[in-house]
């Protein structure tokens, strides 16, 4: 079946530096990106998406990159801040109108 | 303001004992879904629906039953709960199905114990 793997499930950084979640899809009809932050007791936020026909997007300290050939997406944050910390999960938009996910990644980010 | 509102927040019940949890958007969302949140799996889809009296099964359905009268409301129903229904669950909706590449909008969560 459809599947989003999703690579590291736990990353570590100090304050400033750079981070990158990476993520791969298996249906190669996925044509829809996000991201979503969850902070603790609260449900998953969208922080950023793409879309098949975009290669790179940019939000300020955020940014995703696609590589559709490759089947993989990654999430890169600059900069990072303490309130960076939250676990962040990928999804794609499968065949079938609905989102798969990924296992998801604890960001931590230590001032 | 825009949201999805989920009730209750916390449940803790026994086995056996019907339960629902309510789902309300208030964005004239045509897609709307129910997904599980366990440790090391991530969120896992149980029910969704692309419109109203349309429901289709996710990847975890069994246990769980839905229904879609209303745009707005989509209840999750546990007939028969039992232990391994133990978890954090999500509502979510989106304005139309992911062949579109809408953003989801999630609810806050309800956290169920099954004893």
């Amino acid at each position: 079946g459809e599947n989003v793997e999703q690579h590291p499930s736990t990353l570590s950084v100090q304050e400033g530096d750079s981070a990158v979640i990476k993520c791969t899809y298996s249906d190669s009809a996925s044509n829809y990106f996000p991201w979503y932050k969850q902070e603790l007791g609260k449900g998953p936020q969208l922080i950023i998406d793409i879309r098949s026909n975009v290669g790179e997007k940019k939000d300020q300290r955020i940014a995703v990159t696609l590589n559709k050939t490759a089947k993989h997406f990654s999430l890169h944050i600059t900069e990072t801040q303490p309130e960076d910390s939250a676990v962040y999960f990928c999804a794609a938009g499968g065949s079938q109108g609905n989102l798969i996910f990924g296992k998801g990644t604890k960001l931590s980010v230590k001032p | 303001e825009a949201q999805v509102t989920q009730n209750p927040r916390y449940l803790i019940t026994v086995t056996g004992k019907k339960l629902t949890v309510t789902c309300s958007q208030n964005m004239n969302h045509e897609y709307m879904s129910w997904y599980r949140q366990d440790p090391g799996l991530g969120l896992r889809q149980i029910y969704y629906s692309m419109n109203v009296e349309v429901t289709d099964k996710g990847d975890v359905p069994e246990g769980y039953k839905v229904s879609r009268k209303e745009k707005r409301n989509f209840p999750l129903i546990l007939e028969s709960p039992s232990p391994n229904q133990t978890s954090l669950y999500f509502c979510a909706s989106s304005l139309s199905s992911h062949t579109l590449g809408q953003p989801q909008h999630f609810g806050d969560g309800t956290r169920l114990s099954i004893l």
